[in-house]
């Protein structure tokens, strides 16, 4: 089992549909990430935050619109998505960089399937 | 410059042998490299990690190999085995005013014969 805990597992929406995805940990981490991964394919990164602030977009669509309303809180509001967008959703959460010990391990959670009909 | 470059794309190993993935980088500015380890259906599991001040970590039957002259870094799966069939990624991460952003490798899919 993942310290990092995503729901739902799975999901079907039409493109004309809301949907959110949401992510939780408890590890005390400041930073958590959304990435997308396509089969067979590694994870791409969409969003940061650090301290439930929006500190990297990479460059994602706005249909998809992420939301940090707490540190251990980590959502991804979807609307109007195209079938292009199937794939799985992962969510990472990590301690921030520490000026001692460098760059700190990132945590992924199982993901959302997601599937566009 | 971004980019971390993985090989081979599959791998087929017995049961009992040696697993090796190759990774190769080009930004000097990487000083966090891990390796994750991914099942069907579930996201990426942290492996090993390794910083460019050694040249070498073993966890178990894991092993990393850096060299940071080459700018090339590997791992090592001793007395591989079926359950370790799975998607590896190797990863680099450099600090530059974005928080713990990782590149990603390919992907090398392995596959242990019993």
């Amino acid at each position: 089992d993942t310290e990092v805990t995503q729901t739902p597992k799975h999901l079907v929406m039409g493109m004309t549909n809301k949907k959110s995805l949401k992510c939780e940990q408890h590890m005390g981490h400041r930073a958590m990430y959304w990435y997308k991964q396509k089969a067979k394919k590694p994870p791409e990164l969409m969003f940061v935050y650090s301290y439930e602030k929006l500190s990297i977009n990479e460059s994602v669509p706005s249909r998809f619109s992420p939301e940090c309303p707490n540190s251990s809180l980590l959502n991804l509001h979807l609307h109007a998505l195209q079938p292009e967008d199937s794939a799985l959703y992962l969510c990472a959460s990590s301690q921030e960089r520490d000026s001692y010990k460098g760059n700190q391990p990132q945590h992924f959670g199982d993901g959302t399937r997601l599937s566009i009909l | 410059q971004q980019q971390v470059k993985q090989s081979p794309q599959s791998l087929i190993v017995q049961k009992g042998g040696i697993s090796i993935i190759n990774c190769a980088y080009e930004n000097t500015a990487f000083d966090y490299f891990p390796w994750y380890q991914q099942f069907p259906g579930k996201g990426p599991a942290l492996l090993i990690a390794i910083r460019p001040d050694v040249s070498e970590k073993k966890e178990g039957r894991f092993t990393i190999s850096f060299n940071k002259s080459a700018k090339q870094f590997s791992l090592h799966i001793m007395d591989s085995q079926p359950g370790d069939s799975a998607t590896y990624f190797c990863a680099a991460c450099a600090y530059g005013g974005a928080t713990n952003k990782l590149i990603f490798g390919t992907g090398t899919l392995l596959a242990v014969q019993p």
